[in-house]
């Protein structure tokens, strides 16, 4: 089946600094993947989709300055929080697509294991 | 605005028990309706995805049901085991951005041994 990695599982930064989250899609090629947020006791929220070679396309509310995606292979999208500040705290998930929805009878999302961030 | 609403919160059951994990949606122009799993600091794993002109579907002991009129669905979960204690999702798929689901809550399931 489709395996989505994604690095690191958990992370601790400082307020301030940077961090960068990988998704790799690892036995198939993925030109969508989706980066999501889930904080405590709430929804998973979609943040921005990211196409291969193309500009990541952010939801309403979401800092594209704050939130870069880059998604330079077919295989790898990454996520660099900036400046992070302890409101940034969050499980952050991505999914890759295999298909769309409307031919599939099997969910065509495959999600990684997520990256807990604490902003200290 | 599109709200999706998982009733309990969090179940507690003794294994062996037949269970059933509510979802309500308040847009009922839904595509699909999908269930995950998702286990404690991990990501999501798929159960079922119910297109919305299918009125259920079965993997094993799990049976998801769909009422788009009513704006319901149900998972029902037969003979728990402690292997099922998990966060169940559920996400409702309302067209544009494959991604763009809307998720509920989720029910915190624990099945004791």
């Amino acid at each position: 089946g489709a395996v989505v990695s994604q690095h690191p599982s958990r992370v601790i930064c400082k307020s301030g600094t940077s961090v960068k989250i990988e998704c790799r899609s690892l036995d198939f090629q993925a030109t969508t993947m989706f980066w999501y947020r889930q904080f405590p006791k709430q929804s998973l929220m979609l943040m921005a989709t990211s196409n291969e070679g193309s500009k990541a396309t952010y939801e309403q509310g979401v800092e594209k300055d704050k939130f870069l995606i880059n998604h330079a292979s077919l295989t790898l999208s990454t996520l660099t929080v900036t400046s992070a500040h302890p409101e940034d705290s969050s499980f952050y998930i991505c999914s890759a697509l295999t298909a769309t929805f409307t031919s599939s009878y099997n969910s065509p999302l495959h999600f990684g294991n997520g990256t807990r961030l604490t902003v200290t | 605005k599109q709200e999706v609403t998982q009733i309990p919160a969090a179940l507690s059951v003794p294994e062996g028990e037949n269970l059933v994990l509510n979802c309500s949606f308040t847009d009922s122009a839904i595509y699909n309706l999908q269930w995950f799993r998702q286990d404690p600091g991990k990501g999501l794993t798929s159960l079922l995805l119910i297109q919305s002109s299918q009125r259920e579907q079965t993997s094993g002991r799990l049976n998801a049901s769909l009422d788009k009129s009513s704006g319901r669905s149900t998972l029902y979960i037969a003979a728990s085991q402690p292997g099922d204690s998990a966060t169940y999702l559920c996400a409702v798929y309302y067209g544009g951005s494959q991604g763009n689901l809307i998720f509920g809550k989720g029910t915190k399931l624990s099945v004791k041994p």
